[in-house]
């Protein structure tokens, strides 16, 4: 069981806006950026957004992050069929001392 | 543009040590602005994060695996290690490395390697 608790699949249309939620607590969310993964089919993960809302170079604005109190959520506009991946949030965890992950949403582009 | 490539054994038996290397390109180890992370991901499963080295081989480790592990760090070879003991089947994973950096109060890892399979079997 994941510290961080995501849903574990989201599903929209190509051009839909979907959100994908991230749930923790004071330990980790709470008091500590979040940073979200793309895992495309059989490759590793790619960097989506560090520091709970900041986007990489390259990646397009078509994503985008927020935070607030002990949850974030990823957010998704113009969905394509190439989003079509495993979405992963990550933030520090004081009690553990370490970074933990939330368990994974499968998205699907229908 | 960093690059790193993982390597090692396949398969491993129940109770061995597991051993595998982050070989890192276009970037050094020995740089002060970075960490060196593992993570792995058990098939059909969702990512765990293993532990980093620091280039002065300060570590950092997943409390459910500091036992059993080691991660430390070869500037001269520009290689970071991973070294788990006593494997068992739940160690089974794609295990990949990656380049852990912090930045406006924020660490990430903004670099992985394509990930290597482990399985673990007698």
């Amino acid at each position: 069981q994941s510290v961080l608790t995501q849903p574990p699949s989201a599903s929209g249309t190509p051009g839909q806006r979907v959100t994908i939620s991230c749930s923790g607590s004071r330990s980790n969310i709470g008091g500590h950026p979040v940073n979200w993964y793309q895992q495309l089919p059989g490759a590793g993960p790619k960097l989506l957004i560090y520091n709970d809302n900041q986007r990489p170079s390259g990646v397009p604005d078509r994503f985008s992050g927020s935070k607030s109190g002990t949850s974030a959520s990823l957010a998704i506009s113009g969905l394509q069929s190439e989003d079509e991946a495993d979405y992963y949030c990550v933030a520090w965890d004081d009690s553990l001392n370490c970074p933990v992950f939330g368990g994974g949403t499968k998205l699907t582009v229908l | 543009q960093v690059q790193l490539q993982e390597s090692g054994p396949g398969l491993v038996k129940p109770s061995e040590t597991l051993s595998l290397t982050c070989t890192v390109s276009g970037g050094s180890v020995s740089s002060s602005s970075y960490y060196w992370s593992w993570i792995r991901q058990p098939p059909g499963k969702g990512l765990e994060w293993i532990g980093y080295v620091y280039y002065s081989g300060s570590t950092n480790y997943n409390p459910s695996l500091k036992s059993r592990l080691t991660i430390s760090v070869d500037t001269s070879k520009n290689q970071f290690s991973l070294k788990l003991t006593s494997v068992n089947a739940a160690d089974t994973a794609v295990y990949f490395c990656g380049r852990r950096e912090c930045s406006g109060g924020s660490c990430y890892e903004g670099h992985w390697g394509q990930g290597t399979v482990v399985i673990v079997s007698s």
